[in-house]
């Protein structure tokens, strides 16, 4: 099926340990997003790529970092993880021209120990 | 900066009934506006995406309309049903300068229908 897919769904870390989230997109999509999503906090923006080869930090960048591996993926990276990363975190994509709205993956679910 | 908002946070309602949710936006220079459904522990998914020029776009039970002049969109759904009990997220975002079209998200409303 046509979308965007996440890997792993499920996942925990000891604090300081590092790991990165996998997303891969099959709609030729040009820009690719990260957001968390908190209790109480909504999701927030943590990065986002525009375009193959650009990326940029959005709301909450601080402790992670990205690439945009090619025009499919886009993978989100803790280096040292930290409880106050624990949270589903969930990859989307969209059009050029956004004519076709978002598409988000079905999420990962951290928990930093 | 644009926000969000979406009231109430939380409806219980009888089966069958017809609702609305409500969502406005302190920017009316959106782009587009995206209506999202989550259940419980899992991802987002596309109901309606309303664009800049659109006022209304309908699927199914569901019906979103969209007033840049006042900063409102509304989702109705029309004769609901237990199986419509999740959360509702409405995100705008803004005209495509730079091309990031960065997505702002409502805090959602969850809604339960009792049957």
């Amino acid at each position: 099926n046509a979308g965007v897919t996440q890997t792993p769904k499920f996942q925990v870390l000891k604090t300081g340990q590092s790991m990165t989230l996998q997303c891969a997109q099959d709609m030729n999509h040009n820009s690719m997003y990260w957001y968390r999503q908190d209790p109480g906090m909504g999701l927030r923006l943590i990065y986002y790529s525009a375009s193959e080869g650009t990326t940029d930090k959005g709301e909450v960048p601080n402790g992670y970092n990205v690439s945009r591996l090619n025009k499919r993926e886009f993978s989100l990276r803790l280096e040292s993880a930290a409880p106050s990363q624990t949270s589903v975190y969930f990859c989307a994509s969209r059009d050029k021209q956004g004519r076709h709205g978002y598409t988000f993956g079905s999420g990962t679910r951290l928990t930093v120990v | 900066k644009q926000e969000v908002t979406q009231i109430p946070a939380a409806l219980s309602v009888p089966e069958g009934e017809n609702l609305v949710l409500n969502c406005s936006f302190t920017d009316s220079a959106i782009y587009n506006l995206q209506w999202f459904r989550q259940d419980p522990g899992k991802g987002l998914t596309s109901l309606l995406l309303i664009q800049s020029s659109q006022r209304e776009q309908t699927s199914g039970r569901l019906n979103a309309s969209l007033d840049k002049s006042s900063g409102r969109s509304t989702l109705y759904i029309a004769a609901s049903q237990p199986g419509d009990s999740a959360t509702y997220l409405c995100a705008a975002y803004p005209p495509l300068s730079g091309n990031t079209g960065k997505l702002i998200f409502g805090q959602g409303t969850t809604l339960q229908v009792k049957p």
